[in-house]
């Protein structure tokens, strides 16, 4: 079983500057969630992506933005680059099923440094 | 809102010795618990849950106790190890599908 991978791994940018960074789900995971973590904090939930639709999001500007594809695989785009994105960007995987969304996977994380 | 706050760290601890790292919530509703660990240079790695009050989860040694009627939910393991050095989080989730993270708490043993 292949866990949560995503690429790449690190990335560095100048102020302005667009960004993809890609993450490719566990096998049998339909949903991927975004999260932003900055140095010395906690993650913090940008959005979740199910059926390649966004089903929720959290206190970030429009210039954050996703997709997710038919093999459930996601994309995170960041247009307009400030300092302040500069971390490491977690994505994780999960199952929601009638019941609710199960346990969310990570991956390792791309370390984003905005100049 | 929901939120977590955890104890600030760094945590210091010599090998073998008891750890608690405490977390409480804030949360309408019943959430499910958790606490991920975070080794340097790495993602977050479940390391235990709760789903329902009074459910103990447990893994590797760590155990940790859904207590509704402290809103807390507190890391413990009785002999920690050099290993177990890293950044621990507690989280929760409102059954809506995010996570919502405590600050992390640093853990380092020393031999």
């Amino acid at each position: 079983e292949t866990g949560v991978t995503q690429s790449p791994t690190h990335l560095i940018k100048t102020r302005g500057q667009q960004v993809t960074l890609r993450c490719s789900s566990q096998s049998g995971h339909n949903t991927v969630s975004w999260y932003q973590q900055a140095l010395g904090q906690g993650p913090q939930f940008i959005f979740q992506y199910y059926r390649e639709e966004e089903n929720g999001r959290g206190n970030f500007p429009p210039r954050f933005s996703g997709l997710q594809f038919p093999n459930y695989s996601s994309e995170l785009n960041v247009n307009a680059l400030e300092l302040d994105d500069s971390a490491l960007y977690l994505c994780a995987s999960s199952s929601k099923t009638s019941g609710g969304t199960n346990e969310q996977f990570f991956g390792p994380g791309t370390r984003l440094t905005v100049l | 809102g929901d939120s977590v706050t955890q104890m600030e760290g760094p945590v210091t601890l010599s090998e073998e010795a008891f750890l608690t790292i405490n977390c409480t919530y804030t949360a309408t509703g019943y959430p499910s618990l958790f606490w991920y660990v975070q080794y340097p240079g790495e993602g977050l790695q479940l390391l235990l849950k709760a789903t329902k009050a009074d459910d103990k989860g447990s893994n590797k040694g760590f155990e940790a106790t859904y207590r509704k009627e402290t809103t807390s939910f507190h890391l413990e393991k009785g002999s920690v190890q050099v290993s177990d050095s890293a950044v621990y989080f507690c989280a929760l989730s409102p059954r809506t599908g995010k996570l919502i993270f405590g600050q992390g708490t640093t853990l380092q043993v020393k031999p």
